[in-house]
């Protein structure tokens, strides 16, 4: 099972939106509504930001918002924050009945 | 309030071996499948193992069959990593994740605080 693909790294300017991206195949992102989003910050244990494609866990801000069209996951913050600077991992239920992360993505704001 | 915490990591010669161990709490242990996942030193995350909550249906990720085992405790509330053979690539960060399905999981909703294991002579 290969890694789910994204950009190493999005930038923005405080207050500005971005957008991540996160392309599988037909046999996880494509295949499945089971898209999750995970926000690490350094020396830190990932945070659960968005389930099942668009669904967001209790506490998290609706400055996160995620969707999906065919094989590829985005992740989109708006109004970005000094604090949303960290690492972002989407991630997939596959066929497998496994679970697959993607690369990884560095956000940073200017 | 969900709380894993993780032991167990450490040094280790390559070819040793290390047991890993995560006591939860605050969820009942044999509703969910629980996981393991690893970050290499600056790496990204990747999945290793999982176990269903009645702890008979076991996954590995192709790379660890044959030498790790993941198994349960529903009583002691504690999932384990047996490692054996470990070698250089092994050495990461291990994170204990609760899922959110008794079977499978589409996502992990809870982290611990992770242990490190490191394979080196």
């Amino acid at each position: 099972q290969s890694a789910l693909t994204q950009p190493a790294s999005v930038s923005g300017s405080p207050g500005q939106s971005i957008t991540i991206s996160c392309t599988g195949t037909s046999s996880d992102v494509g295949g499945y509504n089971y898209v999750s989003w995970y926000q690490q910050h350094p020396g830190k244990a990932p945070k659960l930001m968005i389930y099942d494609v668009s669904s967001r866990p209790s506490g998290v801000s609706n400055r996160f918002s995620g969707s999906k069209s065919g094989n590829t996951a985005s992740l989109t913050i708006s109004g970005l924050q000094a604090e949303d600077e960290a690492d972002f991992y989407c991630s997939s239920y596959t066929s497998s009945s496994t679970l697959v992360f993607g690369t990884g993505t560095k956000v940073t704001v200017l | 309030e969900v709380q894993l915490l993780e032991s167990g990591g450490g040094l280790v010669q390559p070819g040793g071996s290390l047991r890993l161990s995560c006591v939860a709490s605050g969820f009942t242990f044999s509703s969910y499948a629980m996981y393991w996942v690893r970050q290499a030193p600056g790496k990204g995350l990747e999945w290793v193992s999982f176990i269903s909550g009645s702890g008979f249906n076991t996954y590995y990720v192709d790379s660890v069959k044959g030498r790790f085992t993941i198994s349960s405790d529903s009583f002691k509330n504690t999932l384990y990593l047996q490692m054996n053979s470990l070698r250089a690539e092994d050495t990461a960060v291990y994170y204990c994740a609760k899922g959110t399905g008794r079977v499978a999981a589409s996502h992990v909703d809870f982290w611990g605080q992770g242990t490190l294991v490191t394979v080196s002579s």
